[in-house]
């Protein structure tokens, strides 16, 4: 088993519509990453979390210390959103390091 | 300021060969990370760098090394290249003093094809 499991791995939305994506890991952490990688590549960190909620522009993250899960919610979809969404974790103790989910695959519609 | 920086962008090399990927973070920041990227593995955490020294390291085979230069920049080297080791390389970087609790800033990427 995965240290770090996604869901849904694909997801398709008509513009406008609530997304959410969710993140379940089972190591303690120091910090959740939730990033976002566009065809060709490059990757961009939309939020690093330790605990409760952030949010930016139409972006929600949540985590749940206690539960060792975490929630992105995009809001009013749009088809720039469209490109794969990867939590990541930083385990507490041990070698410091990331642990990478294998992503969600969002596509979003006109 | 400028965003992480990688280079070569596109690599083609043959079993083998030995290839050396550059990584330039983000001016200030002392931590610099790699990583590989496969469709078969995902991400995978490959070391990280901070201050010269190699602080933390993934669990990759000794043929995948690297170092860092005083005014941050890394390179990460892989020797006798296998066709396995094909995959996008991403370097990020961040100020460090917090280890993996600090934003991570990505580069765009070296995509490295072993023939």
């Amino acid at each position: 088993k995965n240290e770090v499991e996604q869901s849904p791995q694909n997801l398709t939305a008509q513009e406008g519509e609530f997304i959410t994506i969710n993140c379940s890991y089972s190591v303690g952490i120091s910090a959740l990453h939730w990033l976002q990688q566009h065809p060709g590549g490059g990757i961009v960190s939309l939020f690093m979390l330790s605990s409760g909620k952030k949010k930016h522009g139409r972006l929600i993250a949540t985590i749940n210390i206690q539960e060792k899960h975490s929630s992105l919610h995009i809001t009013a979809s749009h088809p720039r959103d469209s490109a794969v969404y990867i939590c990541a974790v930083s385990p507490r103790g041990g070698t410091d390091k990331l642990i990478f989910g294998t992503g969600t695959r969002l596509q979003v519609f006109p | 300021k400028a965003g992480v920086t990688q280079t070569p962008r596109y690599l083609i090399k043959t079993r083998g060969q030995q290839v050396t990927l550059s990584c330039s973070p983000i001016s200030g920041h002392r931590s610099v990370s790699w990583y590989q990227q496969t469709p078969g593995q995902g991400l995978q955490f490959l070391f990280e760098y901070f201050s010269e020294t190699q602080r933390n390291k993934g669990n990759f085979p000794g043929r995948f090394s690297g170092r860092q230069f005083s005014n941050s920049r890394s390179e990460m080297n892989v020797s006798t290249l296998e066709l396995g080791d094909s995959a996008l390389y991403l370097c990020a970087s961040s100020r460090g003093s917090r280890g993996f609790a600090d934003t991570q800033y990505f580069g765009p990427g070296t995509r490295l094809t072993v023939l």
